[in-house]
């Protein structure tokens, strides 16, 4: 079946510095996709989410790209902070029901002060 | 508001025990969804209820896996009788609306460790 993967499973940056994280999706019928944060005994927790009528969307100090030509997903985070140090999970949603969310595997994100 | 509240947060049973997760989604929302999380296979979507209703349970793993939503404000998954691979920690989610794209919200989760 489709699912969505990383590119990366690991990503190390210094602080003040800008993270990109991206994400491969195969279903060309999705039109909706989140990134979540997931840090250490928690759960997910909601960063940013795109509609498929869109390119880029912008909400504090992080950005989503979205590549519908070469499917396509990335995260950036502006100036990232130790408290940006977790898991981050692309998801997307086919089928206009959010139970049809499906998760990527995820990128681990380490902040180096 | 409390967010998803989910119980226990940390459960150890020996194989062949029922095992009850709980979960209480936030006040107001409709939807429901039951995730599984590990390492070797991420975030899976076992189940999801809509205005209490299951819609979708194609992602339960095998009949040993039942879930259920009485009301409203609360929602139970049994697994019995657990398994070793069923070690996995659980998360339960509720969203405002089940037919249009909107995030979901997480609870802590459960920790399942079968023995």
């Amino acid at each position: 079946g489709e699912s969505v993967g990383l590119h990366l499973p690991t990503l190390s940056v210094q602080e003040g510095d800008n993270s990109i994280i991206n994400c491969a999706y195969s279903n060309s019928a999705s039109d909706y996709f989140i990134w979540y944060k997931q840090e250490s005994g928690k759960g997910p927790q909601f960063i940013i989410d795109i509609r498929s009528n869109m390119d880029k969307r912008q909400g504090q100090r992080v950005t989503v790209l979205l590549n519908k030509t070469v499917k396509h997903l990335s995260l950036q985070i502006a100036a990232t902070q130790p408290g940006d140090s977790a898991v981050y999970f692309c998801a997307e949603n086919y089928g206009g029901s959010q139970g049809n969310l499906i998760f990527g595997k995820g990128t681990k994100l380490s902040v180096k002060p | 508001d409390a967010g998803v509240i989910q119980s226990p947060r940390h459960e150890v049973t020996e194989m062949g025990q029922e095992v009850t997760l709980r979960c209480k989604p936030i006040s107001g929302h409709n939807s429901l969804f039951w995730y599984r999380q590990t390492m070797m296979r991420g975030l899976e979507l076992l189940i999801y209820f809509n205005n209490n209703v299951p819609i979708d349970d194609s992602g339960m793993p095998e009949d040993r896996f039942s879930a259920k939503m009485p009301n409203a404000s609360f929602s139970t998954l049994k697994i019995q009788p657990s398994e070793p691979r069923d070690s996995a920690v659980y998360f339960c989610a509720s969203s405002p609306q089940g037919a249009l794209n909107t995030e979901a919200f997480f609870g802590q989760g459960t920790r399942l460790t079968v023995v």
